[in-house]
């Protein structure tokens, strides 16, 4: 069974720093990541995903994750956070079950 | 394209009464997924559908929940009789495919039990 866990329920940084969500998962085969954004009473939107190829991966608005198998980890960044970026961010992984996981989200705040 | 549409929006009911909710996915997503969030928690999967068969449904408390998913499109999710701890935020979601694809979703409806 897959397994995500998100370090930091809640994560501050100030305006223009740098921004790191971390996401590791657990699986037995090779998955598929996710990061999504929630702003308040919003669905999810997804901003970028990992299936295969480039272990770097660009989404929108800036931000940017990794995809490391040797540290099962999909850490979330941006290089300057803006206040707009304020809002909650889940990890999310699928294997080839088809099954789907979310973590239990990071709540990031920016402070001016 | 148009989104995962839902509703309603907000609904407020007494613990014991039924509620329904509606969700009309993005046109041509053969899996549709129905996701409880409580304050502070991520989604929880309550019921996958792939077309109008049930794939996952696993963590869905039959005993007071259903779902229904007629010609494979629009979907329906009841609760009845409802208890306090039901009281969430109901994301429904789609996607083209299951393995691989992401999913799309609506901007759900939270639900107050008192």
């Amino acid at each position: 069974a897959q397994s995500v866990t998100q370090l930091g329920s809640h994560v501050s940084v100030s305006e223009g720093a740098l921004v790191l969500l971390r996401c590791n998962y657990s699986s037995s085969v090779p998955p598929y990541l996710f990061w999504y954004v929630q702003y308040p009473n919003q669905g999810l939107q997804l901003l970028l995903k990992y299936t295969t190829g480039a272990t770097l991966v660009k989404g929108i608005n800036g931000f940017e994750a990794e995809f490391k198998k040797s540290e099962t980890s999909f850490h979330l960044t941006k290089p300057s956070a803006h206040m707009s970026d304020a809002a909650e961010y889940f990890c999310a992984v699928s294997d080839q079950a088809d099954q789907f996981y979310f973590g239990t989200g990071t709540s990031l705040t920016v402070i001016p | 394209e148009a989104g995962v549409a839902q509703s309603p929006r907000y609904k407020i009911i007494e613990k014991r009464q039924s509620v329904a909710f509606w969700c009309n996915p993005i046109s041509g997503h053969a899996t549709l997924y129905w996701y409880q969030q409580i304050l502070g928690q991520g989604p929880k999967l309550l019921i996958q559908f792939q077309n109008n068969g049930v794939v996952d449904d696993s963590q869905l408390p039959k005993d007071r929940f259903s779902a229904e998913r007629l010609k494979g499109v629009d979907s329906t999710l009841k609760i009845q009789p409802a208890k306090l701890e039901d009281s969430a935020v109901y994301l429904c979601a789609s996607s083209l495919e299951v393995i691989g694809y992401e999913q799309y979703f609506g901007p759900g409806t939270r639900l107050t039990v008192t």
